[in-house]
């Protein structure tokens, strides 16, 4: 079946600092992928999507582009700030199935003032 | 704008009873979700129903039984509560359509004594 991994369970930087969270994909047929972003107490967030090959989603600093020959939707931002410590969730929806959604495990980012 | 609404937003449980979760959204979107959420392992998708009275089964079904009463709840039913559980449930809903990204409520945390 389709899969989402995240490398990085926990990353701590300092403020500026240049944040990269990795997601690679399996699936099936072509897929939507996502990046959403959770804070304590709350349901995640859509931070982006991003539907085909070298498409770029960005949002409040955060970017990520599609690379289907890689099967990979890496999220970066170049300078990181204290409150984008929170649980960062890649995901995918495949076109063989668009209303499925699937969840890799998240990566918490913790940002050192 | 519109809301999903979870309740109750904390359950305390005893072994083997049976519990029900509650989501309403007013978003009048036709596809909703239950994801279970575990530190470390992500959101895993239970149930999710296309449309009223549909319902489909995720990856972890097994335990679980799911209503769709109406297009705007969505219900969920642990069937016998695991002693020393704990877990927050996440309901989402979207227009299921074009691979549209799932909007999520706050959340149900379970704790079973």
């Amino acid at each position: 079946g389709d899969s989402v991994t995240q490398t990085e369970g926990q990353v701590a930087l300092s403020e500026e600092d240049f944040l990269t969270i990795h997601c690679n994909y399996s699936a099936s047929g072509y897929p939507t992928l996502f990046w959403y972003v959770q804070y304590p107490g709350e349901g995640p967030q859509l931070l982006f999507r991003a539907s085909r090959d070298k498409e770029k989603g960005s949002s409040r600093g955060f970017e990520a582009t599609y690379d289907k020959g890689t099967t990979s939707f890496h999220l970066r931002k170049a300078s990181v700030q204290e409150s984008d410590s929170a649980v960062y969730y890649c995901a995918l929806s495949d076109d063989t199935n668009a209303y499925k959604v699937i969840f890799g495990k998240g990566t918490h980012l913790h940002v050192l003032p | 704008g519109g809301i999903i609404t979870q309740t109750p937003k904390f359950l305390i449980g005893q072994e083997g009873q049976k519990l029900t979760l509650k989501c309403q959204q007013n978003f009048n979107h036709d596809t909703m979700y239950w994801y279970r959420q575990d530190s470390g392992k992500g959101l895993r998708l239970i149930y999710y129903s296309i449309t009223e009275n549909d319902l489909q089964k995720g990856d972890l079904s097994e335990g679980y039984d799911a209503s769709r009463e109406k297009k705007s709840s969505f219900s969920l039913t642990v069937t016998s509560a695991q002693k020393n559980e704990m877990a927050v449930f996440l309901c989402a809903s979207s227009m299921g359509q074009n691979n549209q990204a799932p909007l999520f409520g706050e959340g149900t945390r379970l704790s079973v004594l």
